[in-house]
């Protein structure tokens, strides 16, 4: 199965500031790089997919980038509503694989 | 709006059994695969099982292989999970999630979860 390592597993950022985020794939996943938000006691929401692709409703200040095994989540400006945790997941190949989380947290 | 609904989960000893449910509303269940995800509480996700929309496809990960089956029920927008054999490692919480338009391996909404603990 395919790999997804996330690094850092923990960003303290100051709101306001820019907060980016690292993917790595064990093998090409091509552009199929999916990007998730959870806060605790919810379920993920869809951020991005296909590497850069914003999901419905997700706001301009997300954006992904890369494609092959690395891959970047950049938010440009932190808002008090974007502490929190972050997966990459990868759907290029079954069986689907996340990586462990990056944990975004007020400086 | 698109809502998933999760229900079934609850305490059950190893060896065990329990069916859980997915009811969704919102969209045209009939036309879009559904997965089920796992998150042991304060971990990570695992995806557990995908199945295309009508029923014809399906996928596991290798630690349910065997023991859990996907299913759903198209007239009653409805997808399941039975889940035999239960092992203290599977205790955590349950999402049904949505594949989005673009792909199968793309989670566009997710229910709320339900936790699943298998425990003596």
């Amino acid at each position: 199965e395919i790999v997804m390592t996330q690094s850092p597993a923990t960003l303290s950022v100051s709101p306001g500031e820019r907060a980016t985020l690292s993917c790595r794939a064990s093998q090409s996943v091509s552009s199929k790089l999916a990007w998730y938000q959870q806060k605790p006691g919810q379920a993920p929401r869809l951020l991005i997919y296909d590497a850069s692709t914003r999901a419905t409703g997700i706001p301009p200040r997300f954006s992904g980038s890369g494609s092959g095994t690395e891959f970047t989540l950049t938010i440009s400006s932190l808002q008090s509503e974007d502490f929190a945790l972050y997966y990459c997941q990868q759907f290029d190949t079954w069986p689907l694989t996340f990586g462990g989380g990056t944990k975004v947290d007020i400086k | 709006q698109v809502q998933l609904v999760e229900s079934g989960g609850g305490v059950v000893q190893p060896g065990g059994s329990l069916r859980l449910s997915c009811a969704a509303s919102g969209f045209t269940f009939s036309s879009y695969g559904m997965h089920w995800v796992r998150q042991v509480p304060g971990k990570g996700l695992e995806w557990v099982a995908f199945i295309r929309n009508d029923g014809n496809t399906k996928y596991y990960a290798d630690p349910v292989k065997g023991r859990f089956t996907i299913s759903r029920d198209n007239s009653k927008n409805t997808l399941y999970l039975q889940m035999n054999s239960l092992r203290a490692e599977d205790t955590a919480i349950f999402y049904c999630a949505k594949t989005s338009g673009v792909s199968w391996g793309v989670f566009d909404y997710w229910g709320q979860g339900i936790l699943v603990t298998v425990s003596s």
